[in-house]
């Protein structure tokens, strides 16, 4: 089966940096994304990697390790409106390609 | 581009009624998803279709919950009789192929069963 685990809730002031972890188990791991969702409204593609390393779009990147199945995405420059809850999901070919999710972490950003 | 359509947009129903959601997707996507979200949980695959054939239904409890998808487009959920348990977001993805890079997913209905 599949396992994958985020922190559920963190607070970082206007400005900042963030780092939200994701760790997974899976046995056919085909890619890891991350997904943007704002209370109330549908999740939004953010970042996907399937090799190691950074990716790095904007002020948002994402890095994956597939030996310690670790996932990160990093928030810069923090602005109110990215208070939102983010979503990891491995996608598993395994589970006829299909994403699994985690159980998303619930960002605060304060002024 | 339109997004992907889903309605209502909110319900509220009695346990034991029954419900049926509504969606839409993204023009010439094949593949469509409905995904049940429940508060602080992120979302779980109920069912896959592939076109009008489902792909993968082992976490749609069949016994109460049923989807079509007739002529490979619209696509509809429906839950009868309700549970409590089942009070959850119901969100719609499509992608142009299976497993595609990344779904488009639709503002989902909200479900309150009371």
């Amino acid at each position: 089966g599949q396992n994958i685990d985020q922190p559920t809730e963190m607070t970082a002031t206007e400005g900042a940096i963030v780092q939200i972890n994701c760790t997974y188990q899976t046995s056919g791991f085909n890619g890891l994304f991350w997904y943007q969702q704002h209370a109330g409204e549908a999740p939004t593609f953010l970042s996907y990697n399937v090799l190691d390393g950074l990716e790095e779009k904007g002020r948002f990147s994402s890095f994956l390790s597939r030996s310690k199945g670790y996932s990160y995405l990093l928030l810069k420059e923090l602005q109110m409106k990215d208070s939102a809850s983010y979503l990891c999901a491995v996608r598993d070919h395994n589970y006829g390609q299909n994403f699994v999710f985690g159980p998303g972490t619930r960002l605060s950003v304060l002024p | 581009e339109a997004g992907v359509a889903q309605s209502p947009r909110y319900k509220i129903i009695e346990k034991r009624q029954s419900v049926a959601f509504w969606c839409n997707p993204i023009s010439g996507h094949a593949t469509l998803y409905w995904y049940q979200q429940i508060l602080g949980q992120g979302p779980k695959l109920l069912i896959q279709f592939q076109n009008n054939g489902v792909v993968d239904d082992s976490q749609l409890p069949k016994d109460r919950f049923s989807a079509e998808r007739l002529k490979g487009v619209d696509s509809t959920l429906k839950i009868q009789p309700a549970k409590l348990e089942d009070s959850a977001v119901y969100l719609c993805a499509s992608s142009s192929t299976q497993g595609g890079y990344g779904y488009t997913f639709g503002s989902g209905t909200r479900l309150t069963v009371v």
